[in-house]
């Protein structure tokens, strides 16, 4: 089973890209990395999702490392809004017995 | 389109007690999910539907029940209601096709949740 492991918290400044790393050195071939938020105590809120290509979205990109070993969500000018948790999953789009979405990241942007 | 609501938005329950969670969701949507997050911590599945008439177990699916007789709805039993089921539920829904599927696509798209505790 491939899992995710992430910081606990950031800080970033307001209008700074903000960068968020997860590990999932387990993953395998045919497991996807999605990224998802959380913003206070609101149900989650999808932002992007990627194989081993880099992504880019309105909202967001993904840098998924050669190796699918780790990658990073970047958001390239955080503000007050983004402050949220940050949750990392891994997992086969079939798959829903693996879809673990950990303790996440909780990004505090600051004025 | 109001996309996924839950009724009711908290709850308290007395040990033993049960209760069904409501969720329906007005965007056609084939699959729907049940999770449960506890305090600082992620969430977790329970159940899931890929269509009306289907459903399976997710990671924690004891204690729990669903039912999917109509795409639009999914609701969520709970029988003999116990402290370990004080949570938050949320539920979920997204749109898969075979092509969906083939490049990984899954936006899941969350209700509001329904804050629990069982006393």
């Amino acid at each position: 089973d491939a899992k995710t492991t992430q910081p606990p918290s950031m800080d970033c400044a307001e209008g700074r890209a903000a960068n968020l790393p997860c590990n999932h050195s387990t993953i395998s071939g045919n497991e996807y990395v999605y990224w998802y938020r959380q913003i206070h105590s609101q149900g989650p809120q999808y932002i992007i999702h990627g194989l081993k290509n880099n992504e880019t979205n309105e909202m967001a990109s993904l840098i998924i490392t050669e190796d699918r070993k780790s990658s990073t969500l970047i958001l390239p000018h955080a503000t007050l809004r983004d402050t949220a948790v940050y949750y990392c999953i891994v997992r086969v789009v079939d798959n829903f017995n693996k879809f673990y979405f950990g303790s996440g990241t909780k990004l505090n942007v600051k004025p | 389109n109001a996309g996924v609501t839950q009724t009711p938005k908290f709850r308290i329950l007395k040990i033993g007690q049960s209760m069904t969670l409501q969720c329906t969701q007005d965007m056609n949507h084939n699959y729907m999910y049940w999770y449960r997050q506890d305090p600082g911590m992620g969430l977790k599945l329970i159940y899931y539907s890929v269509g009306a008439g289907i459903t399976d177990k997710g990671e924690v699916p004891n204690g729990y029940n669903v039912s999917r007789s109509t795409t639009e709805d999914f609701p969520l039993r709970l029988e003999l209601a116990a402290p370990s089921q004080t949570s938050v539920y949320f539920c979920a829904s997204s749109f898969q096709t075979s092509g969906s599927r083939i490049i990984g696509h899954d936006e899941q798209f969350f209700g509001p949740g329904t804050r629990l505790t069982v006393l």
